[in-house]
């Protein structure tokens, strides 16, 4: 079965750095999608990304947030400047068509310290 | 705007009991509906899904049923077992929105004991 897929699955960086998420959605989805969830709480929305433009982003996904297709397989989220706060799980998630759920991958643990 | 209001957890039950986590929504268009599940350590499953007014989703045992009347769409399922332990979480997708994101409920954490 096609998963989505999302390298590392831990990060452990200081404060300060900058780091790339990296995630490969299922190859004949058009749409995708970065969440966080910080431990015990919510999932929180990034940004969602169609048609190599970015379509919506919420309050978190400030100018230290971007993202990036590179080519027709990866979708990259980068931190410029990582802050303490910024440790959380972050999703990756894609579908092929508005209405579907959601593929979610695996996560990457990221720990700003 | 959109909403998902689940029940709070945790919810404990013994195995073999029934389940039901309580879901409802408010959408102004006509949402598809999800229940995702979250076991310890892992990532974001889809567990079900209904896409219009009285479709029923299910899945490894679980079932909900779209209620448009009540804006509703309770998880439930009929003998749990302790591998059911997890954070369930339902949301929704709006097809008046735009970019369809999902509208996430808060989650509900399940705990079964043997």
């Amino acid at each position: 079965e096609p998963e989505v897929t999302q390298t590392p699955s831990h990060q452990v960086t200081q404060m300060g750095q900058e780091v790339i998420l990296r995630c490969v959605p299922i190859s004949n989805h058009l749409y995708f999608y970065w969440y966080r969830q910080i431990l015990g709480q919510k999932v929180e929305f990034l940004v969602s990304f169609y048609n190599n433009e970015i379509s919506e982003k919420s309050e978190i996904f400030d100018d230290q947030f971007s993202v990036e297709r590179p080519d027709g397989s990866n979708f990259t989220l980068k931190i410029r400047s990582t802050k303490l706060e910024d440790s959380a799980m972050y999703f990756c998630a894609s579908r092929q068509r508005p209405g579907d759920g959601l593929f979610f991958g695996s996560g990457t643990q990221l720990s700003v310290l | 705007g959109d909403s998902v209001t689940q029940m709070e957890g945790p919810v404990t039950l013994s195995e073999e009991a029934f389940l039901t986590i309580n879901c409802t929504y408010t959408a102004t268009g006509y949402p598809s509906l999800f229940w995702y599940v979250q076991y310890p350590g892992e990532g974001l499953q889809l567990l079900l899904k209904a896409t219009k007014a009285d479709d029923k989703g299910s899945n490894k045992g679980f079932e909900a049923t779209y209620r448009k009347e009540t804006t509703s769409f309770h998880l439930e399922k009929g003998s749990v077992q302790v591998s059911d332990s997890a954070v369930y979480f339902c949301a929704l997708s709006d097809h008046q929105d735009s970019n369809y994101q999902l509208i996430w409920g808060a989650g509900t954490k399940l705990i079964i004991k043997p």
